[in-house]
């Protein structure tokens, strides 16, 4: 079955890069997605990359996707306090509509 | 645009009860699904409108229900309430097929607790 599977915690100094992973079992999955959640907060859409890239760029943020190895991360530049916050990778679910697959979230940590 | 809005934002039950949440979806969206979030969870998928019909359905019970109205809100009913159904509740909203709608827009949540 579909499994979207990250790293639970990362935790950075304020300013340095943060690079959250995340792997997933859907080889034929054409989007995937990257969202934020602020405590007592729902989603908010960081990202996103559709299957046929293997970068994206938007301001501090870069995705990258590496198909082969279902492999997709996100590096977040000059990491702020304000990025604190859980990061949850989703993968949009081939075998039918726009059934996103979450995994569990990886808390990052920014720390002075 | 007032994107996805969901009410009530919180809600205390007990077991045996019945709970309605409620979502209206981002303008210009027509497709609304939703996901339980368990405490220290990722949101898992219950079910999808499209059309004011279910379109696709995860793993839930049938105590869980939606509808969707003509004008593209939702709602999601559980019937005979568990304490393993306390959790956040997300409604996504998307522009869907007709709008190149892959990508779901999340409201604040509704944080059912059941006692």
């Amino acid at each position: 079955g579909e499994d979207v599977e990250q790293s639970l915690f990362l935790s950075v100094r304020e300013g340095d890069s943060s690079v959250i992973n995340c792997t997933y079992t859907d080889s034929s999955s054409t989007y995937l997605y990257w969202y934020k959640q602020e405590p007592g907060a729902g989603l908010q859409l960081l990202t996103y990359i559709f299957s046929n890239m293997d970068m994206k760029q938007d301001q501090r943020l870069t995705v990258l996707l590496n198909k082969k190895d279902k492999h997709l991360s996100l590096r977040i530049a000059d990491t702020q306090t304000g990025d604190s916050a859980i990061y949850f990778c989703a993968v949009l679910f081939s075998g039918g509509y726009n059934k996103l697959i979450f995994g569990a979230g990886t808390r990052l940590a920014v720390h002075p | 645009d007032a994107g996805v809005t969901q009410s009530p934002t919180h809600l205390i039950k007990t077991r045996g009860q019945q709970v309605t949440l409620r979502c209206s979806p981002k303008s210009g969206h027509d497709t609304v699904s939703w996901y339980q979030q368990a405490l220290g969870q990722g949101p898992q998928f219950i079910f999808q409108y499209y059309e004011e019909e279910e379109r696709q359905r995860g793993n839930f019970p049938d105590r869980f229900s939606g509808h969707q109205f003509p004008n593209y809100s939702s709602e999601l009913n559980v019937n005979a309430l568990l304490l393993g159904d306390s959790a956040l509740y997300l409604c996504a909203s998307s522009p869907g097929l007709a709008g190149g709608g892959e990508t779901q827009y999340f409201g604040p949540g509704t944080r059912l607790l059941v006692l």
